[in-house]
């Protein structure tokens, strides 16, 4: 499989800050990344789709505004949590697929996540 | 609307038995069924993927069995380990669509754990 990092692991922050997640695809060209949204022992959320060099399609309910997704090349998305408030504390994690590549048609890539810890 | 469901949402199963879980959809349009295992603070990984041309997968211990007319699919873990108490979800994918987008759609996970 290929693989797909998070970065950071771990954030905390102050109500009001904003802060900015990375997701990189390592080995492969992403054409899409996703984004998603876990909150403790539940599923996966879907939060917004992002293909590479055009706008986020996110899903109903999320805010563009504040959940800024950025898909500037092949290899990175980055998420951007603005003005952060205690209820966005949650997990974060990014996939990303190459919709092109026979061998991995439809998988998805996952990263590790991030953890968001807003106080 | 949960579009792909998935039961039981916790299972506990002796080391060496066979742990089983279920999931049902109901948009024939889904041609792509994914499980992933998911460990505490970590990302899901793809464990294994089935098409709805075959009635069953197998990779290892684990194998995926798809019933096309019940709109079902099941994960089953032969000689279940204490290495594979995990999250479990199902997934579920249908063709893409104009923009291109192959949106998942998973279930509500189940949390397997393995007593030795």
């Amino acid at each position: 499989g290929a693989v797909v990092s998070q970065h950071p692991s771990r954030v905390i922050c102050k109500s009001g800050t904003s802060v900015k997640i990375e997701c990189r695809s390592l080995d492969f060209q992403a054409t899409t990344m996703f984004w998603y949204r876990q909150f403790p022992k539940q599923s996966l959320m879907l939060m917004a789709t992002s293909n590479e060099g055009s706008k986020a399609t996110y899903e109903q309910g999320v805010e563009k505004d504040k959940f800024l997704i950025n898909h500037a090349s092949l290899t990175l998305s980055t998420l951007t949590v603005t003005s952060a408030h205690p209820e966005d504390s949650s997990f974060y994690i990014c996939s990303a697929e190459n919709r092109w590549t026979r061998v991995f048609r439809d998988e998805q890539f996952f990263g590790p996540g991030t953890r968001l810890t807003v106080l | 609307q949960q579009q792909v469901k998935q039961s039981p949402q916790s299972l506990i199963v002796q080391k060496g038995g066979i742990s089983i879980i279920n999931c049902a959809y109901e948009n024939t349009a889904f041609d792509y069924f994914p499980w992933y295992q998911q460990f505490p603070g970590k990302g899901p990984a793809l464990l294994i993927a089935i098409r709805p041309d075959v009635s069953e997968k197998k990779e290892g211990r684990f194998t995926i069995s798809f019933n096309k007319s019940a709109k079902q699919f099941s994960l089953h873990i032969m000689d279940s380990q204490p290495g594979d108490s995990a999250t479990y979800f199902c997934a579920a994918s249908k063709n893409r669509d104009q923009t291109g987008a192959n949106n998942l759609f998973f279930g509500t996970g189940t949390r397997l754990t393995v007593i030795p």
